[in-house]
């Protein structure tokens, strides 16, 4: 089993639409999480940490469930713009130094 | 303005000979980071640094080799050694858990 295992689509949704991605963990002793995007030939870039508690910004909604080792990526009102690979991240709880990528879920939004 | 800088962005070599990719950053973060992406694949961890003058194997260490003698700076060479060399490699540093990356540089080896 993967350390860290995402659904790798494609997705295709309309502008407009709302999509969910789901991420899957297997160390129980994880410390922090993160959604990450990378655009086609592009660095990966920070999209928001994610919190027990979820957190939200803008259109983005992140949720955490720590007992099924989960992670969520919830993204209302797709923009053509949001077209990119978005990436699970788990850090352990050694802190920073082991980070461990999913392989990403790839979202294609069309007109 | 603060941030990690790889070069360059393009390199071609051909097989048999040793390359070196360069990567800084003004971010005073004390780890640093050598990742390897394949087309439509994850990032595979190569070496990672969390202090000067010390450095650790990542997941994929074989055929490469890394330096970290001052802070700013953590270049990787690719050696003749490393059987499939042409992929996308990244640089990534951080200060706390959330790491940040160069822009990458495009080997491509023949």
């Amino acid at each position: 089993r993967k350390e860290v295992e995402q659904d790798p689509g494609p997705f295709n949704v309309p502008e407009g639409a709302t999509v969910a991605f789901n991420c899957t963990y297997s160390n129980s002793a994880s410390q922090s999480f993160f959604w990450y995007r990378q655009d086609c030939r592009k660095e990966p870039k920070l999209l928001m940490s994610v919190y027990s508690s979820g957190n939200e910004d803008g259109r983005f909604t992140a949720q955490l469930n720590r007992a099924s080792q989960y992670i969520s990526l919830l993204i209302r009102d797709s923009k053509l713009s949001d077209s990119a690979t978005y990436l699970c991240v788990v850090t352990p709880n050694t802190g920073g130094f082991k980070t461990i990528f999913g392989a990403g879920t790839r979202l294609f939004v069309k007109a | 303005d603060g941030g990690i800088t790889q070069s360059p962005k393009y390199l071609f070599r051909k097989e048999g000979q040793n390359v070196t990719l360069s990567c800084e950053q003004n971010l005073n973060h004390d780890a640093m980071y050598w990742y390897r992406q394949d087309p439509g694949q994850g990032l595979r961890l190569i070496y990672y640094s969390q202090i000067v003058n010390d450095f650790q194997k990542g997941d994929i260490a074989e055929g490469y080799s890394v330096s970290r003698e001052k802070k700013e700076s953590f270049p990787l060479t690719v050696t003749s050694a490393q059987k499939n060399p042409t992929a996308f490699y990244l640089c990534a540093s951080t200060g706390g858990y959330e790491q940040y990356f160069g822009p990458g540089t495009r080997l491509t080896v023949t």
